[in-house]
């Protein structure tokens, strides 16, 4: 399996609650990836990264920042936690733009 | 900007009798296209994938997929299911255009149900 460990992989916050999710590969690829996955949706896209301190928005990012301060970890953070953010992230790698994603096994984050 | 369409939410099969999840796609480039599966409760993890070279792609599990590119298509197949084989899956198509670099486009998936 590919080394990417996600943290917490369970957490429940309460509402306006700042929560900081952690994504740490060993791979040395260059791409990372946030994605939320909830029922009929699949997994939407919240931001990516291309390079340390190169990230890029996604199609659902309002609400979300991330950072990548080192090639190894990629932070998501929700600024202030609402019960629509209720839902399982994943974290992903790849090494180029196109190749395939190995996946993180998921935080399940309820905000309550 | 690329997209990815999954025709059927739900499909079920009884064990034995063969399984085809649909994809399409939609692209201005030669994509890269993928199949996930999801177990319950679980991560993801990669079936196949096609990067142009042959268009029948063959996959862990007993699974394959053609890339049909006069279709737009990138359906999934296997010959004969196995209960082991109910997960979700989905079609994945790599988004190069426009500048995005390295976004993968995920359809909504398909949960794959299989009757003893």
């Amino acid at each position: 399996d590919a080394g990417i460990t996600q943290s917490p992989r369970h957490k429940v916050t309460e509402t306006g609650t700042p929560v900081t999710l952690r994504c740490h590969q060993t791979e040395n690829h260059r791409y990372m990836y946030w994605y939320r996955q909830d029922p009929g949706h699949g997994l939407r896209l919240i931001h990516y990264s291309y390079g340390v301190k190169d990230t890029d928005k996604g199609e659902v990012s309002d609400g979300y920042s991330v950072s990548r301060s080192k090639t190894e970890d990629f932070l998501l953070t929700l600024e202030s936690a609402t019960s629509s953010q209720t839902s399982v992230y994943f974290c992903a790698i790849t090494e180029t733009g196109d190749t395939e994603a190995f996946f993180g096994q998921g935080t399940r984050l309820t905000v309550v | 900007a690329q997209s990815v369409t999954q025709l059927d939410s739900h499909v079920s099969v009884s064990e034995g009798t063969p399984v085809l999840l649909r994809c399409n796609y939609s692209s201005s480039y030669s994509p890269s296209l993928f199949w996930y599966v999801q177990h319950p409760n679980k991560g993801l993890q990669l079936l196949l994938k096609y990067t142009s070279a042959a268009t029948l792609v063959k996959g862990i599990n007993g699974f394959e997929a053609e890339f049909k590119k006069s279709e737009t298509s990138f359906h999934l197949t296997k010959p004969s299911a196995h209960m082991s084989d109910a997960a979700e899956y989905f079609c994945v198509v790599s988004d190069l255009d426009g500048g995005s670099q390295g976004n993968l486009i995920f359809g909504k998936g398909t949960k794959l149900s299989v009757k003893p």
